[in-house]
């Protein structure tokens, strides 16, 4: 079955520091590639999504993001952390265009002063 | 332009209850997504209807989840009777046909059954 895999279930990072999330997905087939976060009280928001353009995407609150199709790997990077990056991150797929997003188990970002 | 609308925020129910979910998608969006969050799991599909009609209903847990989109605007999800499990963040989502990358999300209705 198709999966995403964050992992850490929760990362903490000092403010300055380098934001590293951790994402994999299983499949031969390289799918659409998709970042959300949620901030308290709120909806998911798209940080930044791969649909076979670029392999190396840039999104909101400068996030980015490279597929590596040869590690299968969706790694959300920031140089540096805000204190208003503290929130939850998820990484998502889909296999066609308008289908279900396959969701990771996502990864509550705290940053620390 | 409004953004994806869920109601209730909160609902606290009892087993053997019925509720109901509503939400109303961006305008002009004629996919529509349900998803839910169980504490601790990942968030999951549930269905998605292109405008009134169940493109794909194969993540519905049971037959006491029922969803409809009358008229392809908003959609209903009702659970009935509800368990203990069903206990959970039920999320919705909608993108427009023919751009439809990104799903827009609602904040979700927190579902707690008792």
């Amino acid at each position: 079955a198709q999966s995403v895999t964050q992992l850490g279930s929760h990362v903490s990072v000092s403010e300055g520091a380098l934001v590293l999330l951790r994402c994999n997905y299983s499949s031969s087939v390289p799918p659409y590639l998709f970042w959300y976060v949620q901030y308290p009280n709120q909806g998911l928001q798209l940080l930044l999504k791969y649909t076979s353009a670029a392999t190396l995407v840039k999104g909101i609150n400068g996030f980015e993001a490279e597929f590596k199709k040869s590690e299968t790997s969706f790694h959300l990077t920031k140089p540096s952390a805000h204190m208003s990056d503290a929130a939850e991150y998820f990484c998502a797929v889909n296999y066609n265009q308008g289908g279900k997003l396959i969701f990771g188990q996502g990864t509550e970002l705290s940053v620390k002063p | 332009e409004a953004g994806v609308t869920q109601f209730p925020s909160h609902s606290v129910i009892e087993k053997g209850q019925t509720v109901t979910l509503r939400c109303d998608p961006i305008s002009g969006h004629d996919n529509l997504y349900w998803y839910r969050r169980v504490m601790g799991k990942e968030i999951k599909f549930l269905l998605h209807f292109v405008k009134e009609s169940k493109q794909d209903e194969s993540g519905m847990p049971n037959n006491r989840f029922l969803a409809e989109r009358t008229g392809g605007t908003y959609s209903t999800l009702k659970v009935q009777p509800a368990e203990l499990e069903d206990s959970g963040v039920y999320f919705c989502a909608s993108s427009p046909l023919g751009d439809d990358y990104e799903q827009y999300f609602g904040p979700g209705t927190r579902l707690t059954v008792t």
